[in-house]
C-alpha cells in the first residue's frame, strides 16, 4: 500500500512565525503535490513538485514555498504565518502518469 | 477554473440500501477520474478510478460509470453499511492537473 506520511497532524502557531509541514512518501514516486482543505471550498492546490529540486506553483501559492531536495520528502514552507492560513493542509503523491494520487492524513493548522 | 461538482451536498440511506453518488464535470478533455473517502479528521482515501475510454468500472462493492456525453460520473455502493458515513467527491485528472468537488455528505442509517 502506498504510505504518505505527514509528520505534524496538529499544530498551533503564532502570527508571523516560520512554518514547516514535512510530507513522506515511500513508494518512489515522482510527483508530490501540497493542498490545502477548506469547507466549502474543496482541494487548491498550492504547489507541486514532478521531481527531485522541481516545483510548479499551483492555484494559490502566495504565501507558502516549497522544498523537494530528495525524492521521497515533499516540504511546505510558510514564511509568515498568517491568521488565514488556519487550514487543512494535505500531501499527496502519484507515480509519474499513474490515474491516481494518494493523500496524507492531513496536517491541521492553527495560526493565532 | 474548472468545474468539478455535486448534485447533492448530502445523502442518507439505510443500512443495507445501495446509494449513489453523483458528480457533474465541465471539460470532456479530462483523462481520468477518481473517486475518494474522507472520514471527519483523516485525509482523502482513494476508492475507484476510471479512464476516459471506459464507461463502467467495478470494485469491491463499488462501482463506477462514466457518462462522457453528459459528463456525469457517479459512485454506485452496494449494501451500504455504516462505516461508509464520509464524504464522497470526485476528482478529475488531465495531464498532471487534478481538479476536486467539494464533496457530498453520506449518512448511514442503522
Amino acid at each position: 500500500d502506498v504510505k504518505v506520511t505527514q509528520s505534524s497532524r496538529y499544530l498551533v502557531k503564532r502570527t508571523g512565525e516560520k512554518v514547516f509541514l514535512e510530507c513522506v512518501q515511500d513508494m518512489d514516486h515522482e510527483n508530490m503535490f501540497w493542498y490545502r482543505q477548506d469547507p466549502g471550498l474543496g482541494l487548491r492546490l498550492i504547489y507541486f513538485s514532478y521531481d527531485v529540486k522541481m516545483k510548479e506553483k499551483g492555484d494559490i501559492p502566495e504565501g507558502y514555498s516549497v522544498s523537494r531536495e530528495k525524492k521521497e520528502r515533499f516540504s511546505l514552507i510558510l514564511e509568515s504565518a498568517s491568521t488565514n492560513q488556519t487550514s487543512m493542509y494535505l500531501c499527496a503523491s502519484r507515480a509519474q502518469g499513474a490515474s491516481t494520487i494518494y493523500f496524507g492524513e492531513g496536517s491541521w493548522l492553527t495560526v493565532v | 477554473g474548472e468545474s468539478v461538482g455535486l448534485h447533492l451536498p448530502t445523502l442518507s440511506v439505510q443500512e443495507g440500501d445501495n446509494s449513489i453518488i453523483n458528480c457533474a464535470y465541465s471539460n470532456s478533455a479530462s483523462d481520468y477520474f477518481i473517486w475518494y473517502k474522507q472520514e471527519s479528521g483523516k485525509g482523502p482515501q482513494f476508492i475507484i478510478d476510471i479512464r476516459s475510454n471506459m464507461d463502467k468500472r467495478q470494485g469491491q462493492r463499488v462501482t463506477v460509470l462514466l457518462n462522457k456525453t453528459v459528463k456525469h460520473l457517479s459512485l454506485q455502493i452496494a449494501a451500504t453499511q455504516p462505516g461508509d458515513s464520509a464524504v464522497y467527491f470526485c476528482a478529475e485528472g488531465r495531464g498532471n492537473q487534478f481538479y476536486f468537488g467539494t464533496g457530498t455528505s453520506l449518512t448511514v442509517i442503522p
